[in-house]
């Protein structure tokens, strides 16, 4: 059991650029979660996949954003024409189907956009 | 709405202190709740969890109590270190996303 991890850990990019993010969760784990957190915030939720299935998106996510998970194992978070504001830490987090909801995190990938 | 409030910080602390950081949270039904901990530099690490009413959850002297009939989990440690410097963060759980609080962060001092 390697943990979740998340690629790349860093991005900087330009304003109105596209940028993907990866993550692969524990293996096993049934469900996948994004999340986006701020300076001096908790993590806000944006998706959640079952499997292939993406069961949930916050209001936070706007069409600019999209997520997959094509096998149900690792998942995209795909950004298009980024803007100043999505600057953030965006957090990766997967737990099995059954349990009491505790999730496992991922490091994280920090995007800057200039 | 359903929502974590959390203390606000920081919250600086001389080592062997005595620590609380208050949470409560609004929700329907009977949520899961935890605590998370995300030291400098770190990703988020669980800290404890309980999953119903009068659960205590407890981790390296930390411990929280599920508090229905004030719906508050509040995370106390008896006797702070250094190395307990953080930012912690109260979530709950109703259908397996996790709301968080706005995180509090812990300063100790030697």
């Amino acid at each position: 059991d390697t943990g979740v991890s998340q690629n790349p850990r860093h991005k900087i990019t330009k304003r109105g650029q596209n940028v993907t993010f990866r993550c692969d969760p524990i293996s096993e784990h049934n469900r996948l979660y994004w999340y986006r957190q701020t300076l001096g915030q908790g993590p806000e939720f944006l998706t959640y996949f079952q499997n292939e299935a993406q069961l949930e998106k916050s209001r936070l996510l706007s069409d600019r954003f999209s997520a997959e998970r094509p096998k149900g194992s690792f998942s995209t978070l795909e950004i298009q024409r980024t803007e100043q504001g999505d600057s953030a830490m965006y957090l990766c987090a997967s737990n099995p189907l059954q349990g009491t909801y505790e999730q496992y995190f991922g490091p994280g990938t920090r995007l800057t956009v200039t | 709405g359903n929502s974590v409030t959390q203390m606000e910080g920081p919250v600086t602390l001389s080592e062997e202190a005595f620590l609380t950081i208050n949470c409560t949270y609004t929700a329907t039904g009977y949520p899961s709740l935890f605590w998370y901990v995300q030291y400098p530099g770190e990703g988020l690490q669980l800290l404890l969890k309980a999953t119903k009413a009068d659960d205590k959850g407890s981790n390296k002297g930390f411990e929280a109590t599920y508090r229905k009939e004030t719906t508050s989990f509040h995370l106390e440690k008896g006797s702070v270190q250094v190395s307990d410097s953080a930012v912690y963060f109260c979530a709950r759980s109703n259908t397996g996303k996790l709301i968080f609080g706005q995180g509090t962060t812990l300063q100790v001092k030697p």
